[in-house]
């Protein structure tokens, strides 16, 4: 069926150093893909997303790419900060309503 | 950016009692809000889509007698849980669609974590 999966449960990256983390998806009907953050009890956070006739997309100091050959999506941060540890979750939209999140990636950063 | 708030952050309640969540777009009008649960460490599942006026869309699998929805304004959808289970505790998260130009998207609350004894 379709599905929206990450590749990585746990990423542990030295602070400074870049992180990337990376997403699969199955729908290549999809209109356009989010990634969002979430802290331990909080609720998802917008970081950036990306239109599906779209290669890649910079915001501060995150990057998105989109491999639609492949259906792979990438998430990267620069300069990772400590503040940056939460799980991050890919997100496929269709129609532009139905959002389908993947499954999450935490991301540990060692001070 | 755009704020989604949930009243209340957390609640507990004992088995057999009805819990309502407010969702509340605050600074736009939302047409179109969204009910998730998220149980720990694992991914948001979408309940319902919210429809002003009308009707909510529920996943498959989701008893729509069991979880009310209800979106009475532009900027307010509530979600009751009739009847709360121990099996019904959960953090339960809404978001609003929000359009900007010619995109979408959506912008979440902080999330409701319910307990039910």
């Amino acid at each position: 069926g379709e599905s929206v999966g990450l590749h990585l449960p746990t990423l542990s990256v030295q602070e400074g150093d870049n992180s990337i983390i990376n997403c699969a998806y199955s729908n290549s009907a999809s209109d356009y893909f989010i990634w969002y953050k979430q802290e331990s009890g909080k609720g998802p956070q917008f970081i950036i997303d990306i239109r599906s006739n779209m290669d890649k997309r910079q915001g501060q100091r995150v990057t998105v790419l989109l491999n639609k050959t492949v259906k792979h999506l990438s998430l990267q941060i620069a300069a990772t900060q400590p503040g940056d540890s939460a799980v991050y979750f890919c997100a496929e939209i269709r129609g532009y309503q139905k959002v389908t999140f993947g499954t999450g990636t935490k991301l540990q950063v060692i001070p | 950016g755009a704020v989604v708030s949930q009243h209340p952050s957390w609640v507990i309640c004992k088995s057999g009692t009805s819990v309502k969540i407010e969702c509340r777009s605050l600074d736009f009008q939302a047409t179109t809000m969204f009910w998730y649960r998220q149980f720990p460490k694992q991914s948001l599942m979408l309940m319902a889509t919210s429809n002003e006026g009308s009707k909510a869309t529920y996943e498959q699998g989701v008893e729509k007698d069991k979880f009310l929805i209800n979106h009475a304004s532009l900027t307010l959808s509530t979600l009751t849980v009739t009847s709360a289970h121990p099996e019904d505790s959960s953090f339960y998260i809404c978001s609003a669609r929000i359009r900007q130009g010619v995109q979408e998207t959506q912008y979440f609350g902080p999330g409701t974590r319910l307990l039910v004894l």
